[in-house]
């Protein structure tokens, strides 16, 4: 099992431009988390996706940024109009299941994708 | 609110001496609690689950919820442990997004 994976590793936009970033979970995991780290900070949950679901989205800023997690195919992350602020190192995460009564399962963390907005 | 406090940025610690790495946390129900460790250039990777109360590379941590804390200790630390350690927590309903704290770099001296 080659573990979550992201791509690209690094990202660089001018602002203005689109980013899209990919996360292909772990074989037969079907829960997606996506967080965000900006500098000198911790991971902060952005978004919940199921297949072709959006669970919980209460992470995502309000404008420009989406997320799906289609039947067949990686989850994207979309960042239209970039801008400076955007820059952070983006983390995807699976889980099997979204856990049973009084416990979770753990989540498996990809390698990240750093994006630099120019 | 719901928060995760690590309250030292780096801690530097000699080979063989004990070390501990504080978590204390703020949440209304009952979480879970989890130790995540990246190693230079590597992904995050669970440590260790309170519930699972196992004890992973020397590594152990007690759930104390009269202090909220989850502290992580190691009674001889190695070279080889000095890396990121983010405390993390979860719901145990909803959405089990997890809640982290800023990180703590651990340096172990030679």
């Amino acid at each position: 099992n080659a573990g979550v994976m992201q791509n690209p590793r690094h990202l660089v936009r001018r602002r203005g431009q689109e980013a899209r970033l990919r996360c292909s979970p772990m074989k037969g995991h079907s829960h997606v988390y996506w967080y965000r780290q900006l500098p000198e900070e911790g991971l902060k949950f952005m978004v919940y996706l199921q297949k072709e679901n959006i669970i919980d989205e209460s992470g995502m800023p309000k404008e420009r940024f989406s997320a799906e997690f289609p039947k067949e195919g990686p989850s994207i992350l979309r960042i239209q109009q970039v801008v400076r602020g955007d820059s952070a190192a983006y983390f995807c995460a699976s889980s099997p299941r979204q856990g049973r009564i009084g416990s979770t399962d753990t989540q498996y963390f990809g390698p990240g994708t750093r994006l630099t907005v120019l | 609110a719901q928060r995760v406090t690590q309250p030292e940025k780096l801690l530097s610690v000699f080979k063989g001496a004990p070390v501990e790495l504080k978590c204390n946390y703020s949440y209304s129900g009952s979480p879970e609690l989890f130790w995540y460790v990246q190693y230079s250039r590597q992904r995050l990777q669970l440590l260790l689950r309170h519930i699972s109360r196992e004890s992973i590379k020397g590594f152990t941590a007690d759930l104390n919820k009269g202090e909220t804390s989850f502290h992580l200790k190691k009674p001889f630390a190695q070279e080889e442990d000095s890396a990121m350690y983010y405390c993390a927590l979860s719901s145990t309903s909803g959405t089990y997004k997890y809640i982290f704290g800023t990180g703590t770099r651990l340096k172990v001296l030679a």
